[in-house]
């Protein structure tokens, strides 16, 4: 079993939807949580960060961690065109050590949004 | 700054040639990850560098991959023999400090190994 579960999708919504993207985990030490966003041909880049449980807000963007299900959440409101491309979840455990330093990532889901 | 820098971008070898990708990472950032992404396994860590040393390398498939950092600004990955299953998207990315500090990836040298 994989560390860390998310569906690649292909995920199709019209201009305006919310989006919902979900990552499971099944490594009870993780405790920082982060969404990349991955455009065709570049390389992964920060979008969203989050520590321990509960939720962040920035913009159109919404992150939860619910740690005891085990479960992170990426909401995406107002969904525009340019948000097409490859969302990765990624986690590591806490800082500190070779564990805190390995930031492991989901498969991505594939996401595109139609005008 | 200029971010992560890679090159080759694009690399086309036949099976059984040596590949060098190279890697400069962004100045002033301590650690520096090599990854390999693919549509079957996604992004897999091979190895990573904290202030030029190797501290986890079992993501390494194999001894015909080899990385090596002699200086703080540039890194390289090397697979010797290459064989056709190696054909992915290579990215460096590098990082300041521990812990879930930002990860910076450079955009990727695409190998494709015929």
């Amino acid at each position: 079993q994989k560390e860390v579960e998310q569906d690649p999708g292909p995920l199709s919504v019209p201009e305006g939807a919310i989006v919902s993207l979900n990552c499971t985990y099944s490594n009870s030490a993780f405790q920082y949580f982060m969404w990349y966003r991955q455009y065709s041909r570049k390389g992964p880049e920060l979008l969203m960060y989050t520590y321990s449980s509960g939720n962040k807000e920035d913009g159109r963007f919404t992150a939860q961690v619910d740690k005891s299900s085990k479960y992170i959440s990426l909401f995406i409101r107002d969904s525009q065109p340019s948000d097409s491309a490859t969302y990765l979840c990624a986690m590591s455990a806490r800082s500190g050590g070779t564990s805190g330093s390995r930031l492991t990532f989901g498969e991505g889901t594939q996401l595109t949004v139609n005008p | 700054d200029a971010g992560v820098i890679q090159s080759p971008r694009h690399e086309v070898t036949e099976m059984g040639q040596e590949v060098t990708l190279r890697c400069k990472p962004i100045s002033g950032h301590d650690y520096l990850f090599w990854y390999r992404q693919t549509m079957m396994r996604g992004l897999e860590l091979l190895i990573y560098f904290n202030n030029n040393v190797p501290i986890d390398d079992s993501g390494m498939p194999e001894d015909r991959f080899s990385a090596k950092m002699p200086n703080a600004s540039f890194s390289t990955l090397k697979i010797q023999p290459s064989e056709p299953r190696d054909s992915a998207v290579y990215f460096c990315a590098s990082r300041r400090g521990t812990g879930a500090g930002e990860l910076f990836f450079g955009e990727g040298s695409r190998l494709t190994v015929l």
